[in-house]
C-alpha cells in the first residue's frame, strides 16, 4: 500500500527555527509537495521537490532524499503567522497526489 | 481572478437525500480534482478528471460521481447521501495532471454533514 507518515503535532517558539519531517511509501514518485494550510481554510502551495537536495524559498526551506523515502521542511525565523497544518503528499506513478494526514504546527510566544 | 470556486459553502443535508456540490475554475486548468478531507486523515482523492470529457475514479469513489462537460466546472453529485459522507470537499485543479510539476489549487471548500 501507499504511505505518507508525518508527525500529528509540533510545537516551536516564535523566532526559532523547526523542522517537519515526512517518510514515505508510494507506487512509483513523481515529486513531492509541501502545502500550508491554516485552521478552516483551503490548502496552499509550498514547495516541490523532485530531485535530491535541499530547494529554499525564503523562511521556508525543503529537503528530499528519494533513496530514503524522505523529505523535511524547514521553517525559519517562525512567526506567529506560521501556526497552521503542513501538508506532504507525493505524486505517485498515475501522477496522482498521496497525502499525509499533517502536521499541526504550534507557535508560542 | 477568482482562481477556484465552490458552492455552497456549508450545508446540512437528510440521509438519503442527494446533493450537487458545485465546482468552477477561471484558469483555464486541464485537470480538476475532487477529495474529502476527515480529522486525522490525509485528503483523499474522490475523483478527478485530466481533460474535459475524462473522469477517473480516486481513492474513495464509491456514493460519488462527477462529470467534465468543459474545461471550468466539475460538479460533485452524491445520489444517496450516507452519514459517513460528512466531511469536507475540497476542488482543486492544475495546469496538467499528466506531466511534470504542476502545483494543484484548492478552493475554500464545502463543509457537509449528513443527518
Amino acid at each position: 500500500g501507499q504511505n505518507i507518515d508525518q508527525p500529528t503535532e509540533m510545537t516551536a517558539t516564535e523566532g526559532a527555527i523547526v523542522q517537519i519531517n515526512c517518510t514515505y511509501q508510494t507506487s512509483g514518485f513523481n515529486g513531492l509537495f509541501w502545502y500550508q494550510q491554516h485552521a478552516g481554510e483551503a490548502p496552499t502551495f509550498l514547495s516541490y521537490n523532485v530531485l535530491d537536495g535541499l530547494e529554499e524559498k525564503g523562511r521556508f526551506s525543503s529537503f528530499l532524499s528519494r533513496s530514503k523515502g524522505y523529505s523535511y521542511l524547514l521553517l525559519k525565523e517562525l512567526q506567529m503567522k506560521d501556526s497552521a497544518s503542513y501538508l506532504c503528499a507525493v505524486r505517485d506513478s498515475n501522477y496522482q497526489l498521496i497525502w499525509g494526514a499533517g502536521t499541526k504546527l504550534i507557535i508560542k510566544p | 481572478t477568482a482562481g477556484i470556486t465552490q458552492a455552497p459553502t456549508s450545508q446540512i443535508l437528510a440521509a438519503g437525500r442527494s446533493m450537487t456540490l458545485r465546482c468552477t475554475q477561471d484558469m483555464r486548468h486541464n485537470a480538476m480534482y475532487w477529495y474529502r478531507q476527515d480529522l486525522g486523515l490525509g485528503l483523499r482523492l474522490i475523483h478527478y478528471s485530466n481533460t474535459a470529457g475524462t473522469t477517473g475514479k480516486g481513492e474513495v469513489p464509491d456514493g460519488y460521481s462527477v462529470s467534465r462537460a468543459n474545461t471550468d466546472d466539475f460538479p460533485l453529485t452524491l445520489a444517496s447521501a450516507v452519514p459517513s459522507q460528512t466531511s469536507v470537499y475540497f476542488c482543486a485543479s492544475s495546469a496538467s495532471g499528466t506531466s511534470g510539476y504542476n502545483e494543484q489549487f484548492f478552493g475554500p471548500g464545502t463543509r457537509l454533514t449528513v443527518l
